[in-house]
């Protein structure tokens, strides 16, 4: 079975860090590009990150550019978003997916 | 960046009934071998999306042939042919074909 499982939200404070992982197994992962996809509560879908299978290709939403960076390891099959400068509007569940497949999600919550 | 604009916002609908979703892009999708990067999910309650359509009208793995895609250019429709309480959610388009966005979601609930 495919499985996609997001780690390591919780809370922190504005201006603070955080990094998301999402471990995948039931495929291989090395060869499928992979996204981040967060939705802030009772909000809609919002994509904020593309990376390619081999980490050539990266791609940002705006609001994220500059603050956030994605990174995977295929070694160990996992997809990583580290956030810097966390703002109090990216608050929100922060999903990976191939689109085909998506994880359950892991809340990001960030207070003033 | 491409908008995606849904609609209705919300429906309601008799179990059997059919629905329909609209999604108009503001700029036209397509891609190089000819197949427009045009998805549809759903999103039941407590739970992350689902994806029911790629390609414009290709069911994924599982999904039921009452869910049907159509559409080019920049208007693209999702078709439910018999509403049941399961397809209870909110549906969402999406473009890939310039980075990615989502329309704002439809929810369908039952009458």
């Amino acid at each position: 079975d495919v499985q996609l499982v997001e780690s390591g939200g919780g809370s922190v404070q504005s201006g603070g860090s955080l990094k998301v992982s999402c471990a995948v197994s039931g495929f291989s992962f090395s060869n499928y590009s992979i996204n981040w996809v967060r939705q802030a509560p009772g909000k809609g879908l919002e994509w904020i990150s593309y990376i390619s299978a081999t980490s050539t290709t990266i791609h940002y939403a705006d609001s994220v550019k500059g603050r956030f960076i994605i990174s995977r390891d295929n070694a160990k099959n996992t997809l990583f978003l580290q956030m810097n400068s966390l703002r109090v509007d990216d608050t929100a569940v922060y999903y990976c997916s191939t689109f085909d497949y998506w994880g359950q999600g892991t809340l990001v919550s960030v207070s003033s | 960046e491409i908008e995606m604009t849904q609609t209705p916002l919300s429906l309601s609908v008799t179990p059997g009934q059919p629905a329909s979703i609209s999604c108009k892009c503001s700029q036209r999708l397509l891609r190089s071998i000819g197949e427009a990067s045009l998805y549809w999910f759903l999103q039941k309650p407590g739970q992350p999306p689902q994806l029911l359509i790629f390609g414009v009208s290709n069911r994924f793995s599982g999904v039921p042939d009452r869910f049907s895609g159509s559409g080019s250019g920049t208007e693209f429709t999702l078709n439910i042919s018999r509403v049941e309480a399961e397809d209870v959610g909110v549906y969402y388009c999406m473009q890939n074909m310039q980075l990615i966005t989502f329309g704002q979601g439809t929810r369908l609930d039952i009458k």
